[in-house]
């Protein structure tokens, strides 16, 4: 079956500027997580929606970041006025939550995101 | 969230097996080990988990020591596609709904012909 998409794949924006990333998480998902990883490092936990709901945003860096999940299923990541150290992979991931007891996240190809 | 040290590289032949440690000396009682990786320009793949017990899968082996404070990855049989950047996380069974995880910088694992 399909796999979690992420678009754009890639994105180059200019210092200050608005960029939305798109997420569509596996079908029946109630449970979407996005991360940021930047050069060499492994990924950084970002935001965690249960369903409609922000659950978890402890991980976004300030309030220049900001994420929906309107209808429970897709989710688009939003950063205004970017900066260039907003630069990075952008990753979104989806699981079947918390009721399943499964625990296994789905991770897609990411978001590569270049601020000049 | 309880710390994990894993090396920063590893190397292994072919065909071999491939043994990866990871080490977990502040886990608690409520951590499951979680192993995932991340081939080149991709995003991380779920590999294997446990809480105390041995685990196997189709694609790897988990080894928890019985103290919990070091586990091991085992690849039985490397191939060129297992070359990857291997994370070992902990994750608090405990915590409510969120599964988030927290990653630190891996094993890069070389695979040579």
């Amino acid at each position: 079956g399909a796999g979690v998409s992420q678009t754009p794949s890639n994105k180059v924006t200019e210092k200050g500027k608005y960029v939305e990333l798109r997420c569509d998480p596996i079908s029946g998902h109630t449970a979407l997580y996005w991360y940021r990883q930047s050069l060499g490092q492994g990924p950084e936990f970002l935001i965690y929606f249960q369903g409609t709901g922000a659950a978890d945003d402890s991980g976004l860096p300030n309030d220049r970041f900001f994420a929906v999940r309107p209808e429970g299923s897709v989710s688009t990541l939003k950063i205004q006025r970017t900066e260039r150290g907003d630069s990075a992979v952008y990753l979104c991931a989806s699981s079947l939550g918390p009721a399943s007891g499964s625990y296994e996240q789905y991770f897609g190809p990411g978001t590569r995101l270049t601020v000049t | 969230d309880a710390k994990t040290t894993q090396p920063n590289s590893m190397e292994s032949n072919e065909e071999e097996p491939v043994h990866l440690p990871c080490n977990h000396s502040t886990i608690s009682g409520t951590d499951y080990i979680h192993w995932y990786r991340q081939l080149p320009s991709q995003g991380p793949e779920y590999v294997i988990h446990g809480l105390t017990s041995n685990v196997n899968n189709r694609m790897a082996s988990l080894a928890i020591a019985e103290d919990r404070k070091s586990s091991t990855l085992i690849l039985h049989r490397a191939t060129l596609r297992d070359a990857a950047v291997y994370y070992c996380i902990l994750r608090d069974r405990g915590g409510g709904s969120n599964y988030k995880l927290t990653f630190g910088k891996g094993t890069l694992l070389t695979v040579n012909p």
